[in-house]
């Protein structure tokens, strides 16, 4: 089955950048969405199709990709964007969506 | 804005039965396909099933296929979770959650824990 990667745990400071990878094998080739899980709350998604951002979505947030690696960039941190965030892919050999093990983010 | 109001959490036997319940409004329910999620206690998350927006079509992960069931009304705007054979690796927080493009997730319910125990 397919399988996503991303580091536990990534720490910055206030004001600082943090990038969250995700890594898949053949990631290049699927749209990578990536979702932000705050303490005892709902996931809401952040990123669709890579680099798409809903609007209620402030544009510190951002997606790329490169080879076979995703990556989550937020700059300018704030205290706020601490969570849990998880990357996700649709496996279309089986119909599956997966998901990544999930980073979480902490601000220093 | 999308509303998913999700119902039905409790603890049950290992072996027994639980439904799930997610009310839909704010939207066209009849018109999107239709998931759930669950997370176990400080896990991450795992795709459960999704109903295609008709239920004609339905999907499930391999470690609940055979054992649970995923069904919609539409004119209730209504997603159900049927859940039989439930084992202690099914104890989560169930999210319902509105499908984008087929591929990925909008919209979620507040969830709720369902926990399997004697």
């Amino acid at each position: 089955s397919y399988v996503l990667a991303q580091p536990p745990s990534v720490s910055v400071a206030p004001g600082e950048t943090a990038r969250i990878t995700c890594d898949g094998e053949d990631i290049g080739s699927q749209g990578v969405h990536w979702f932000q899980q705050k303490a005892g709350q709902a996931p809401v998604a952040v990123i669709f199709y890579d680099g798409d951002r809903p609007s209620e979505i402030p544009d510190r947030l951002s997606g790329s990709k490169s080879g076979n690696t995703a990556t989550l960039t937020i700059s300018r941190v704030e205290a706020g964007d601490e969570a849990d965030y998880f990357c996700q892919v649709y496996d279309n050999t089986n119909n599956y969506r997966v998901f990544g093990g999930g980073t979480k983010l902490t601000v220093l | 804005q999308v509303q998913l109001v999700q119902s039905g959490g409790g603890v049950v036997q290992p072996g027994r039965s639980l439904r799930l319940s997610c009310l839909a409004s704010r939207f066209m329910f009849g018109h999107h396909y239709m998931h759930w999620v669950r997370q176990a206690p400080g896990k991450g998350l795992e795709w459960v099933a999704a109903i295609s927006h008709d239920g004609g079509t339905a999907d499930y992960a391999d470690s609940v296929k055979g054992r649970f069931t995923i069904s919609r009304d539409n004119v209730k705007k209504t997603l159900f979770l049927q859940m039989t054979g439930v084992r202690g690796e099914d104890s989560a927080v169930y999210y319902c959650a509105r499908d984008r493009g087929g591929v990925s997730f909008d919209s979620w319910g507040q969830g709720v824990l369902v926990t399997v125990s004697s």
